[in-house]
């Protein structure tokens, strides 16, 4: 079945870089954008970043750009968000999900930033 | 970039119709989707497109839009039904905006 199963949150400090992966089954992932979604404790969902089913077209929200790059591998079936220079309201539970429907998403891998 | 406006609380009576709505300008261009989430659970999509919906979305969900307001109707709501519900759409600027949430109670 369509899956999307996403890695590599923790605890990380003030400052630090942190790597996320998503890994997608069950469909062909070289034919959809993917998405990146995140929602702090207790908030509303947030759009992050997307990525065209080639690679080739980023969009960031403000919050991010410049800190966070996604990046996918279609021969591996992933997608991967590179977070850099984290903040403490960078903490939050992060989503993956296919297209910018986003009509299938990950359980979500959580980010905690703190000294 | 634009925002996505919703009121943060609604009510409805077991097996009453609700509306929750989203307003914002990028509306005007693109259609918003509608996304449900429990507590504890990831979101999962209900209404996209004009009015679309995932296969396995019961029919009680529909969406619509007029002019800068998109609109989730739950027709007869069931006690399933509560949950946040967040709208997004796609701005000029390429971009995805969520609405803030609205979270739903049924009585």
């Amino acid at each position: 079945q369509v899956q999307l199963v996403e890695s590599g949150g923790g605890l990380v400090k003030p400052g630090g870089s942190l790597r996320l992966s998503c890994a997608a089954s069950g469909f062909n992932f070289s034919d959809y954008y993917m998405t990146w979604i995140r929602q702090a404790p207790g908030k509303g969902l947030e759009w992050i970043s997307y990525v065209s089913s080639s690679g080739k077209t980023v969009y960031y929200a403000d919050s991010v750009k410049g800190r966070f790059t996604i990046s996918r591998d279609n021969a591996k079936n992933s997608l991967f968000l590179q977070m850099s220079s984290l903040r403490d309201e960078d903490s939050a539970v992060y989503y993956c999900a296919r297209e910018l429907d986003m009509e299938v998403w990950g359980q979500g891998t959580t980010v905690t930033v703190s000294s | 970039s634009s925002e996505l406006t919703q009121d943060p609380a609604v009510s409805v009576a077991l097996g009453q119709t609700v509306r929750i709505t989203c307003q914002g300008d990028s509306l005007r261009s693109y259609y918003a989707s509608w996304y449900q989430q429990k507590p504890g659970q990831a979101p999962i999509l209900v209404i996209y497109g004009k009015n679309d919906r995932p296969s396995k979305i019961s029919d009680r969900f529909s969406g619509s839009t007029s002019g800068n307001t998109a609109s989730l109707t739950i027709t007869g709501a069931q006690a399933e039904d509560e949950a946040d519900y967040y709208c997004n759409s796609r701005d000029t600027s390429g971009v995805v905006v969520f609405g803030g949430g609205t979270k739903l109670t049924v009585l």
